[in-house]
């Protein structure tokens, strides 16, 4: 069955650390492939996506995000957490060809940023 | 509009009641999505327009579950004989296009609470 997978349902780093969040999907062909941050009581917000060409993409805020194909994983990224990113973060894929409504996300990572 | 705005932000109902839900996406774009997310969950479809045709709808939930888009821009998604499973944050997103190539923008949502 096609899928998202964030294996991890809470994070924990002190400021000024590094970050990874893990995304892994599962689907017959590469997938476009989206970082979304909710904050709580906002809607999604779009943090850099991925269609095709550099696996090695740079969003807003300082993050980024490597496409493995190998491992089909779409890790995000970023070098030193500020108190401010502490917020839930969802991988999201849609399908390639495609026209329409198949976009699906994962369960979500929720970061808390400790002083 | 610079945004997908939703209102009302939070609607409590009691259970039996009909509500519904508004969603102004943003001007010009051609696709409009309906997410129900619950608590501690990633944002779950529900249905899909591109123009006023409701060209998805496989992810609603329930025959008391109905949206539209009469002409093509504010959606209305509306709940009749509401249930407690009902309760969660109804999401809105719109595309520019309707090629999952584009990312979607999403509103910050109504949360329905059903007692």
């Amino acid at each position: 069955a096609q899928s998202v997978t964030q294996p991890d349902i809470h994070i924990t780093v002190s400021e000024g650390a590094s970050l990874e969040l893990r995304c892994n999907y599962s689907y017959g062909a590469t997938p476009y492939l989206f970082w979304y941050v909710q904050s709580p009581g906002q809607g999604l917000q779009l943090l850099l996506k991925y269609f095709s060409g550099d696996t090695l993409v740079q969003g807003i805020k300082g993050f980024e995000a490597e496409f493995k194909r190998s491992q089909s994983s779409f890790n995000l990224r970023k070098p030193s957490v500020h108190w401010s990113d502490a917020a839930e973060y969802f991988c999201a894929v849609a399908l390639q060809p495609n026209t329409g409504n198949q976009f699906y996300f994962g369960t979500g990572t929720s970061l808390t940023v400790i002083p | 509009g610079a945004g997908v705005s939703q209102s009302p932000r939070y609607k409590v109902a009691k259970r039996g009641q009909d509500v519904a839900l508004r969603c102004d996406p943003i001007s010009g774009h051609v696709s409009l999505f309906w997410y129900q997310q619950a608590l501690g969950q990633g944002p779950e479809f529900l249905t899909y327009f591109q123009n006023e045709a409701q060209l998805d709808k496989s992810g609603l939930p329930s025959d008391r579950f109905f949206a539209e888009r009469p002409e093509g821009s504010v959606s209305t998604l509306k709940i009749q004989r509401t249930q407690q499973e009902d309760s969660a944050v109804y999401l809105c997103a719109s595309r520019a296009t309707g090629v999952s190539d584009q990312p979607q923008h999403f509103g910050d949502g109504t949360r329905l609470s059903i007692l």
